[in-house]
């Protein structure tokens, strides 16, 4: 089974500029997360897709950031326009619908955004 | 104060050596426990999901106390390949299911 997949692996942008990551998940995962890791910080979230519906994105930075996941499959995160503080790693994570259990989330290999 | 909170470490120990993390959270209403494991580089890799009553894969033991909100990873013969950092992550409270991350321990063993 393929596990959750990402592109581009890496970009370098300029400030000002716009770039646009891809997260493919687990296929039959209806829940969708996107996390980044900025130098020296601990990993933290973003928002949380079900489906195609936003379920939480309470850990969007503010409004540069735009998430979509149209149809329900996979997801983009457009940062439009990027700044220097957007440098980092952003993951993208997958689990299979709700219910009891742990739901499991299951990473990418993340984007590793620079700006300059 | 840190929502989850991990000694970030390193921690250097010898091959066959037995080594414990320890890992604190905040919010009492968590609902799920999990230890990850993230070599350099790469994306966190799930290691274990920790139960209320404790559980054991193989070399590791996960133990999680409710009412100290603290969570433990016991890794027993340490082996080489055991070189990574690892996250201590909850589970945000019920309703949402985003992951809260320590900034994880760092483990070397050494030959």
């Amino acid at each position: 089974e393929a596990g959750v997949t990402q592109f581009p692996s890496h970009s370098v942008i300029e400030k000002g500029q716009t770039v646009t990551l891809r997260c493919d998940p687990i296929s039959g995962h209806d829940n969708l997360y996107w996390y980044r890791r900025v130098m020296g910080k601990e990993i933290k979230f973003l928002l949380h897709f079900v489906k195609e519906s936003k379920q939480d994105e309470s850990g969007m930075p503010n409004n540069r950031f735009l998430a979509e996941r149209t149809g329900g499959t996979y997801s983009t995160l457009k940062v439009q326009p990027a700044e220097l503080e957007d440098s980092g790693v952003y993951f993208c994570a997958s689990s299979q619908a709700r219910g009891t259990g742990f739901h499991e989330q299951y990473f990418g290999p993340g984007t590793r955004l620079t700006v300059t | 104060r840190k929502e989850v909170e991990q000694d970030p470490g390193p921690f250097n120990v010898p091959e066959g050596a037995t080594v414990a993390f320890n890992c604190t959270y905040s919010n009492s209403a968590s609902q799920s426990f999990f230890w990850y494991r993230q070599d350099c580089r790469k994306e966190p890799k799930l290691l274990m999901s920790v139960y209320s009553s404790g559980n054991e894969d193989g070399r590791f033991t996960a133990q999680l106390n409710r009412a100290s909100q603290y969570i433990s990873l016991l890794i027993r013969d340490s082996k080489l390949s055991d070189s990574a950092t690892y996250l201590c992550v909850v589970n945000s409270i019920s309703g949402t299911y985003k992951y809260i991350f320590g900034t994880g321990t760092r483990l070397k063993v050494l030959a």
